[in-house]
């Protein structure tokens, strides 16, 4: 299957700085990337759905300014958490599609453990 | 609103055993289904994808089986190791969905433990 990366996959910050986190397609073109957030015991839930060029989609719930998604290349996909608090300490993945077609497989990558101290 | 349940939350075998994990879904339209193992703080690996069209799909000793009208996929998985300890996830793409085409609902998963 198609390799999807996502750097870093560990990261501590203090509250109120800002925090990026990066997932690329290493083998494929990207039309979409998702980004997911799972909580302890939780499922993973969709925050957002970023279209290379154009403005991500956020999921009803999700502060867009708080956490802002950049899909400026076929195989880049950047998520900003801005002034993270303690709450927003979480576990984040992305994925990856590599068609228009949007019913075809996606990749994930390895996610990432966000720790807001 | 699609919602996908996973039962058991989490199941202890002892070696060798074969055992199955359930999947169900509320809203029988989906495009497809699909089972994940996650380990502990990774990431999600792809076990198999279940078109909605197909029955079943099989890779190595394990077995998916779909059921969309009664919104139901179980993971069958053959003569268990304690390498198959993980936790199982199963997931959904569902066909009305609004904007976010595409995407997967998923379970809160099966946490398997497979004892030497």
């Amino acid at each position: 299957g198609a390799v999807v990366s996502q750097h870093p996959s560990r990261v501590i910050c203090k509250s109120g700085t800002s925090v990026k986190i990066e997932c690329r397609s290493l083998d494929f073109q990207a039309t979409t990337m998702f980004w997911y957030r799972q909580f302890p015991k939780q499922s993973l839930m969709l925050m957002a759905t970023s279209n290379e060029g154009s403005k991500a989609t956020y999921e009803q719930g999700v502060e867009k300014d708080k956490f802002l998604i950049n899909h400026a290349s076929l195989t880049l996909s950047t998520l900003t958490v801005t002034s993270a608090h303690p709450e927003d300490s979480s576990f984040y993945i992305c994925s990856a599609r590599q068609s228009d077609i949007f019913y075809t497989e996606a990749f994930f990558g390895q996610g990432t453990r966000l720790t807001v101290v | 609103k699609q919602e996908v349940t996973q039962i058991p939350a989490a199941l202890s075998v002892p070696e060798g055993e074969n055992l199955v994990l359930n999947c169900s879904f509320t809203d029988s339209a989906i495009y497809n289904l699909q089972w994940f193992r996650q380990d502990p703080g990774k990431g999600l690996t792809s076990l198999l994808l279940i078109q909605s069209s197909q029955r079943e799909q099989t890779s190595g000793r394990l077995n998916a089986s779909l059921d969309k009208s009664s919104g139901r996929s179980t993971l069958y998985i053959a003569a268990s190791q304690p390498g198959d300890s993980a936790t199982y996830l199963c997931a959904v793409r569902p066909m009305n969905y609004g904007g976010s085409q595409g995407n997967l609902i998923f379970g809160k998963g099966t946490k398997l433990s497979v004892k030497p």
